[in-house]
């Protein structure tokens, strides 16, 4: 089955303690992407990566660091969690670049930061 | 910059009925794509429907369809005959070929639609 994977669903932690929200996919896509939700604010995009080793800040970088080693797999790292970056988060990918490419999400990560 | 407005946070409409979402946004391209996506409460984000802003006929997909007005910048979704499995956040999202949308999804705020039976 075609998919986008993350690990963990769900996920409590402590301010300062390095995390790593994990994304695969399975369709060969090149292109790959993470977004937060926040209520009210919508999805809005952190990181982005067209290729291998190919990395691009999105709109709410800070605090983020991402890698892009294999073609399937795009982690977020957060080196040291803030309160503020309770949110949910999804991993999309698509197949290239967008507009005409439809992306495809994963379930989502629910992340709280105490 | 790109914006996507949806101004009406909550609605609802019972089973069987139509309803109307709005969304408003603002750029300065020319080539882009309009998205509808919903959120069920499992959270998957699922594209309902897509418009091309080149093509002047409104999108189609089984119950939903949009209106979309160019020069306004507006692309309401109405759902017809709405089902209880219709009940979900719906967003309002933006694409384009270039400048500062290249490579990403500008998402609207939101609205959750409750279909009641």
């Amino acid at each position: 089955e075609a998919q986008v994977t993350q690990n963990p669903r769900y996920l409590i932690t402590v301010t300062g303690k390095k995390l790593t929200v994990t994304c695969s996919q399975n369709m060969n896509h090149e292109y790959m992407s993470w977004y937060r939700q926040d209520p009210g604010l919508g999805l809005r995009q952190i990181y982005y990566s067209m290729n291998v080793e190919v990395t691009d800040k999105g709109d709410v970088p800070e605090g983020y660091k991402v890698s892009r080693k294999e073609k399937r797999n795009f982690p977020l790292i957060l080196e040291s969690p803030s309160p503020n970056q309770t949110s949910l988060y999804f991993c999309a990918s698509s197949s290239g670049i967008l507009p005409n490419n439809e992306q495809f999400f994963g379930p989502g990560t629910r992340l709280t930061v105490l | 910059a790109q914006t996507v407005t949806q101004s009406q946070p909550e609605m609802s409409v019972q089973e069987a009925e139509t309803v109307t979402l709005s969304c408003t946004y603002d750029t300065s391209e020319n080539n882009y794509y309009l998205f509808w996506y919903m959120q069920p409460p499992s959270r998957q984000m699922i594209l309902v429907i897509r418009q091309e802003a080149y093509k002047q006929q409104n999108a189609t997909e089984n119950r939903f369809s949009v209106n979309f007005q160019k020069a306004a910048k507006s692309f309401s979704l109405k759902i017809s005959d709405s089902q209880l499995g219709d009940t979900a956040m719906y967003f309002c999202a933006f694409a384009a070929y270039g400048g500062t949308s290249y490579g990403k999804l500008t998402f609207g705020q939101g609205t959750i639609l409750t279909v009641h039976p």
